[in-house]
C-alpha cells in the first residue's frame, strides 16, 4: 500500500536547539500537509505544501517539499518548550484520503 | 467559527452496550471523516463522507455504523465493540472531498475505553 515514512520517531532537544522532521514515500506525492498534535490534543493543521521545491516559513518552523515531491521536511529554529507535540506529515497520493506518517515526538529540555 | 465538535469528550462502555459517538460542525463543509488514533500512532482513516454520502469506508467491521444526518453532523454509532476498538476517535471537516486533498479540521476526539 502506500506509505509515508516519517524519522526520527522521537527527538529530545534542549531549549533554543534546532530540530527537524523527515517524511518520504516512494511514490510522487500530490501534495503533502503537516499537522502538530500537542499531548493529549487533537491534530493542529500547520501547512500544506503543492508544488515541486516548496519552501514555507512560518515564524521558526520553515517547511519544504522535495523536487521529485517525493519527501519533505520541518525544520524548527531555535526551539521553545511551547513546540512540544509530535508532527505528522500526511501525504496525498492524488486520491481523496491523507496518508500519515507516523509521527515525530519532540520534546523539549529547558 | 472554524471549530469542530465532539461528544462526548470520554466514553466507557461494556462489549455488550451499544452508544454513539456525536461530530458537529458550522463552517459549511460538505466532507466529514472518521479517524482512530491508538496511543502513540498516527491517525487512521475509517469513514468519509462527502455531501452526506458515504463516499469512502476503509474496510471497518461492521460494529462502526457511520451516520450523516444532515451536512453539519456526523455520528458513528458503536455496537459489540472489542477492547482492542479502545482508542481516540477523531472527527474532522473539510471544505469538499477532492482528489487533490483540503486542509482538514480536527475535533478533540472522543476517547473510548471498551471493558
Amino acid at each position: 500500500g502506500q506509505q509515508v515514512m516519517q524519522i526520527p520517531q522521537y527527538q529530545h532537544v534542549q531549549e533554543g536547539e534546532d530540530f527537524t522532521t523527515y517524511c518520504n514515500s516512494s511514490t510522487t506525492l500530490s501534495n503533502i500537509q503537516w499537522y502538530k498534535q500537542r499531548p493529549g490534543g487533537h491534530p493542529v493543521f500547520l501547512i500544506q505544501l503543492v508544488k515541486s521545491g516548496e519552501v514555507k516559513k512560518q515564524k521558526r518552523l520553515t517547511f519544504q517539499f522535495g523536487e521529485a515531491k517525493k519527501n519533505s521536511s520541518l525544520h524548527i529554529t531555535a526551539t521553545q518548550t511551547t513546540d512540544v507535540g509530535t508532527y505528522f506529515c500526511a501525504a496525498n497520493f492524488g486520491n481523496e484520503k491523507l496518508t500519515f506518517g507516523t509521527g515525530t515526538r519532540l520534546t523539549i529540555i529547558p | 467559527d472554524t471549530e469542530v465538535t465532539q461528544t462526548p469528550k470520554h466514553l466507557v462502555m461494556g462489549m455488550t452496550n451499544k452508544k454513539s459517538l456525536k461530530c458537529e460542525q458550522h463552517m459549511g463543509h460538505r466532507a466529514m471523516y472518521w479517524y482512530k488514533q491508538k496511543a502513540k500512532k498516527p491517525p487512521e482513516l475509517m469513514f468519509v463522507y462527502s455531501y452526506e454520502k458515504l463516499s469512502i469506508n476503509e474496510s471497518v467491521p461492521s460494529r462502526f455504523s457511520p451516520e450523516c444526518p444532515n451536512s453539519s453532523l456526523l455520528n458513528l454509532h458503536l455496537h459489540a465493540l472489542q477492547p482492542e476498538d479502545s482508542a481516540l476517535y477523531l472527527c474532522a471537516s473539510s471544505q469538499v472531498l477532492t482528489r487533490s486533498t483540503d486542509t482538514q479540521y480536527f475535533g478533540p476526539g472522543t476517547r473510548l475505553t471498551v471493558l
